[in-house]
């Protein structure tokens, strides 16, 4: 089965440009998360979805950041514009709601995108 | 104060020693837990869930002691493959659902 799917892996840009982070989901997958993860503050949640409907943006760093679900098996994460604090591994995670219990279970992490920006 | 904190470690150990991990959280309201296990340059995949009673997956034991508000995971007999950073996680239902925090991980590495 495929895992989730993260692109791109890496990218190298210039500040003040527009970056897109892209993820697919594990089909049957409801919860969507984006993770930004650095040396300094570890992993931090930017933002999350359930069933395509963000639930809690507030990690979201500044309004550089947006982030989109138009459909189940597509998410975007967007930089306008970045700058070089920016650069960090952005991991997007699925998870399915446990059962009875109305929360996320387990995890899946795609294998991130490395994100540097000069 | 951070919702959970982790000795960064590092930790080296040889192989066959014993090696025990803690993690901290702030929110009595917290309540799952988890130990995830991140390789170098890798994404973070689960390890094992923590409960109340305590759980053992083969060499790896955690424990839970609410009171004190700390988790921990053993590792007995360590493996050169253990080497990895060890995640703690937290989840509890605040104001938002399902809301999940880490730890920013225990680097372990186990050497021959």
């Amino acid at each position: 089965d495929a895992g989730v799917i993260q692109s791109p892996r890496h990218e190298v840009t210039e500040m003040g440009q527009e970056v897109t982070l892209r993820c697919k989901p594990i089909s049957g997958h409801d919860y969507l998360f984006w993770y930004r993860q650095t040396m300094m503050r570890g992993l931090e949640l930017l933002i999350y979805f359930n069933n395509n409907v963000p639930i809690d943006d507030s990690g979201m760093p500044e309004d550089r950041f947006s982030a989109k679900m138009p459909n189940a098996s597509f998410s975007t994460l967007k930089i306008q514009p970045s700058e070089p604090r920016d650069s960090a591994v952005y991991f997007c995670a699925s998870s399915f709601q446990s059962f009875g219990t109305g929360e996320p279970g387990e995890l899946f992490f795609g294998e991130g995108s490395r994100l540097t920006v000069l | 104060r951070k919702e959970v904190e982790q000795d960064p470690g590092p930790f080296n150990v040889p192989e066959g020693a014993t090696v025990a991990f803690n993690c901290t959280y702030s929110n009595s309201a917290s309540q799952s837990f988890f130990w995830y296990r991140q390789d170098c340059r890798k994404e973070p995949k689960l390890l094992m869930s923590v409960y109340s009673s305590g759980n053992e997956d083969g060499r790896f034991t955690a424990q839970l002691n609410r009171a004190s508000q700390y988790i921990s995971l053993l590792i007995r007999d360590s493996k050169l493959s253990d080497s990895a950073t060890y995640l703690c996680v937290v989840m509890y239902r605040g104001s938002t659902l399902g809301r999940l925090y880490f730890g920013r991980g225990t680097q372990l590495t186990v050497w021959p």
